[in-house]
């Protein structure tokens, strides 16, 4: 069975900072491997998404993710976080229309 | 514009008095899916589709229904409504020729069970 773990419930950064959130996933085949961030108060938007190739992947509003296949991980990371960077990230691992959801990591950012 | 819609958005009601929550996208998508959205548990799925007439069981499928009538619309029916019921919907389209797996979200529906 697919799953997907997500480590951290809360993380918190100071605008500017670094930012990594943790994804890991179990999953008997390639996984089809997705980032999705929750505004508050709005539905989830797809912030980027692996299929296969590049296991470096770029996605909008400046993050990025990288497969890693020897330690099932796709940890999602941006250099420079902003305060409308504030939500809930789910990682989300599966075939390609039934994907399975982690628990969310929400992001705190301060000034 | 491209979207999924839900209605309502909000809505408060007391154990037992049935209600829909209906589900509109415009995109010609197969898939369709219905989650539920709680603190410390992510999304866990109720219900999906994969096209008129087909719907099957998610993860927590017990006390809702489901339909799909019609290629755009899947309404989510709660016949008997109880308190933990309370949560944080939301409706999802996928188009699954492309096979991209790239899910498209409604803006949530918040229900509150008395």
């Amino acid at each position: 069975a697919q799953s997907v773990t997500q480590p951290d419930i809360h993380i918190t950064v100071s605008e500017g900072a670094s930012l990594e959130l943790r994804c890991n996933y179990s999953y008997g085949a390639t996984p089809y491997l997705f980032w999705y961030v929750q505004s508050p108060g709005q539905g989830l938007q797809l912030l980027l998404k692996y299929f296969s190739g590049d296991t470096l992947v770029q996605g909008i509003k400046g993050f990025e993710a990288e497969f890693k296949r020897s330690q099932s991980s796709f940890n999602l990371r941006k250099p420079s976080v902003h305060w409308s960077d504030a939500a809930e990230y789910f990682c989300a691992v599966g075939g390609s229309y039934i994907p399975t959801f982690g628990r969310g990591t929400s992001l705190i950012v301060h000034p | 514009e491209a979207q999924v819609t839900q209605n309502p958005r909000y809505l408060i009601t007391v154990t037992g008095k049935k209600l829909t929550v209906t589900c509109s996208q415009n995109m010609n998508h197969e898939y369709m899916s219905w989650y539920r959205q709680d603190p410390g548990l992510g999304l866990r799925q109720i219900y999906y589709s994969m096209n008129v007439e087909v719907t099957d069981k998610g993860d927590v499928p017990e006390g809702y229904k489901v339909s799909r009538k019609e290629k755009r619309n899947f309404p989510l029916i709660l016949e008997s409504p109880s308190p933990n019921q309370t949560s944080l919907y939301f409706c999802a389209s996928s188009l699954v020729g492309d096979n991209t797996g790239e899910l498209f979200f409604g803006e949530g529906s918040r229900l509150t069970v008395l």
